[in-house]
């Protein structure tokens, strides 16, 4: 199993450009997190889907933040527009809930920069 | 919410020496508490886990303890090795079934040789 696919792995921007970042979760996995990490504040959920339909998204933290999971094996986390502040490391991991309490998978994460 | 306090926020011990991690949390409805282990420019990966059933689990030189009654838990590593030095978080679930989990700050653990 290739694991948690994220892409691109490294995203530089300028200020007010639309960015997306991908996620691959593992097969037949059927939770899906994306996270947001930085050096102040840690490691932050975002979002989380089951089964592609998203849980908690109390974690977004403007409007300018969106995703999207059209189906099991993709996800999409959209800024739009970016600024310098949503630099980041943002990773995504994926969890098989039909066995209950477990491990999250992450993927290798993509760093943002935002000029 | 959950909410999961972790200490210290860095660490520094001689190689050889033991290293112990502390947290703490408030949903006493939380019943498994994973521990990842992130190094320099990785992802965080699993290390440990325990489920609120269990009191201590060892796996080499890695062990975890929980105590419910108090909501805290614990990592000890011992015979540091500089290879263990890397940020360290805890986790606690909030008790639903598809796996969202509340992190801790991270201890960023520094093994001197």
């Amino acid at each position: 199993d290739a694991g948690v696919i994220q892409s691109p792995r490294h995203e530089v921007t300028e200020m007010g450009q639309e960015v997306t970042l991908r996620c691959k979760p593992i097969s037949g996995h059927n939770s899906l997190f994306w996270y947001r990490q930085t050096m102040m504040r840690g490691l932050e959920l975002l979002i989380y889907f089951n089964n592609n339909v998203p849980i908690d998204d109390s974690g977004m933290p403007e409007d300018r933040f969106s995703a999207k999971m059209p189906n099991a094996s993709f996800s999409t986390l959209k800024i739009q527009p970016s600024e310098p502040r949503d630099s980041a490391v943002y990773f995504c991991a994926s969890h098989i809930s039909n066995r209950g309490l477990g491990e999250q998978f992450f993927g290798p994460g993509t760093r943002l920069t935002v000029l | 919410g959950e909410n999961v306090e972790q200490h210290p926020s860095t660490l520094s011990v001689q190689e050889g020496d033991s290293a112990v991690i502390k947290c703490t949390y408030s949903d006493s409805a939380s019943n498994y508490f994973p521990w990842y282990k992130q190094e320099l420019g990785k992802r965080p990966q699993l290390i440990i886990d325990i489920r609120s059933n269990v009191g201590e689990k060892k796996d080499q030189r890695i062990a975890v303890t929980l105590n419910k009654t108090a909501k805290h838990f614990s990592l000890h590593i011992t015979e540091t090795q500089p290879e263990d030095s890397a940020v360290y978080f805890c986790a606690a679930s909030n008790g639903g079934s598809q796996g969202n989990l509340i992190f801790g700050k991270g201890t960023k653990l520094s093994v001197k040789p």
